[in-house]
Parts: structure tokens; C-alpha cells; sequence
């Protein structure tokens, strides 16, 4: 059964340093999101894609965050200037057609 | 308005009984209500989703009911097994389900 994969599970970085968290969707998938998943707490949206742009965003998704799609597998997203808050559980997720999500095991991100 | 509210925190129920969760929402425009299963250092995993043209949704132990009027959702695990034991979020997302709005999350244990 197809699935959503992400690398790396686990990411330690400094405060202030540059993060690439890397997904790559289920191959028919068409549209792509981000969700963070502060420790104990629920599941929060930050970005969705589709047809290669921002399709919505949430207020976490400031100006610190980017995502991409740098070939037509890997969907990534980019913190630029990570902060001690930023640590938190990065999920992937994507659908053939909204709105039925599929999501991948997530990215644990420790900024310390 | 774009909360989800999700009760209880915590459930613990005996092998063989009937858990049951409950969600509300405020936002009528929201018209597609997954429900996800997370197991620890997992990602979230749709379970079953319903949409508010029907009143009841059943797959396998797995229930849906819903009141539109009400604006509430609940899952209801018939049989509950001790594997069944994870954190269920609901959810909900307009029709574009671009923005999934989770739940805060309810741990169940169930017990052999």
C-alpha cells in the first residue's frame, strides 16, 4: 500500500540554524500539507499545496517557514531561523483530491 | 469558530466494551469529519470519516454518528481490544479540506 515518507525521523539543530524537512507523497497525490505536533498536544495545520503554490497557510506559517517541491517527488518545507519553539513533531500528509488526508510518520524536530 | 472541542482527555474502558468519544464544532461550513488514530512515535492514521448528509457511518467495530444539528461527532469502538489503545483526534475541514482543524486529542486505554 502506498504511503507518504519523511526524512529524516529525527532532527537536532541549534537555534537560529536553517531546517529541510523532507516528504515525499503518495505518487498520484496532488495535494500536499504540513502539520506540527507540539509534545502532548494536537495535531496543528500550517500550509497546504497544490499546482506548485501556497493554497492556504495558518498563522504559524510566518515568514520563517517555506515550503517546495523541488522535482515531482520530494515536498519540503524550509525554517529558516529555527527557535526553541519550533520543536515539535513535522507531519506530511497529502490526498488525490481533497479532502481525504493521508499522512506520513512525521519528523521530530529538537532545537536546543 | 474554528475550534473542535473533543471529549473526554483520557478514557480507559475493559476489553470488550464500547469506547466512546465525542466532538462539537461552531463552524457550519465545516462538512467532512475524519477521525485519526495515532500511536506513539506515529503519525496520525485516517480511521473513518463521515460527511453531514448522513447520520451514522459504520465500519467494521468503528462508528460514526453524527448530529447536524448539534454540531457533534462521536466515534464509538465496539469490542474495544487492547491493540485499539492509542490518542483518536477528531477533525473537520470545508469542503476544499484545505485546513484540517483537530481536536485536542483523547488517550484510550483499554485494558486485557
Amino acid at each position: 500500500e502506498p504511503e507518504v515518507t519523511q526524512t529524516p525521523s529525527h532532527q537536532v539543530t541549534q537555534m537560529g540554524q536553517e531546517v529541510i524537512l523532507r516528504c515525499v507523497p503518495i505518487s498520484n497525490h496532488l495535494y500536499f500539507y504540513w502539520y506540527r505536533q507540539i509534545l502532548g498536544q494536537k495535531v496543528e495545520f500550517l500550509v497546504s499545496f497544490y499546482n506548485n503554490e501556497i493554497s492556504e497557510k495558518s498563522e504559524i506559517f510566518d515568514d520563517q517557514f517555506s515550503v517546495e517541491r523541488p522535482d515531482g517527488s520530494n515536498f519540503t518545507l524550509k525554517i529558516r531561523s529555527t527557535k526553541l519553539e519550533d520543536s515539535a513533531m513535522y507531519f506530511c500528509a497529502s490526498s488525490e483530491s481533497s479532502p481525504e488526508q493521508f499522512f506520513g510518520p512525521g519528523t521530530r524536530l529538537t532545537v536546543l | 469558530q474554528q475550534q473542535v472541542k473533543q471529549s473526554p482527555q483520557s478514557l480507559i474502558v475493559q476489553k470488550g466494551g464500547i469506547s466512546i468519544i465525542n466532538c462539537a464544532y461552531e463552524n457550519t461550513a465545516f462538512d467532512y469529519f475524519p477521525w485519526y488514530q495515532q500511536f506513539p512515535g506515529k503519525g496520525p492514521a485516517l480511521l473513518i470519516a463521515i460527511r453531514p448528509d448522513v447520520s451514522e457511518k459504520k465500519e467494521g467495530r468503528f462508528t460514526i454518528s453524527f448530529n447536524k444539528s448539534a454540531k457533534q461527532f462521536s466515534l464509538h469502538i465496539m469490542d474495544s481490544q487492547p491493540g485499539d489503545s492509542a490518542t483518536y483526534f477528531c477533525a473537520a475541514a470545508d469542503n476544499y479540506g484545505q485546513n484540517f482543524v483537530f481536536g485536542p486529542g483523547t488517550r484510550l486505554s483499554v485494558l486485557p
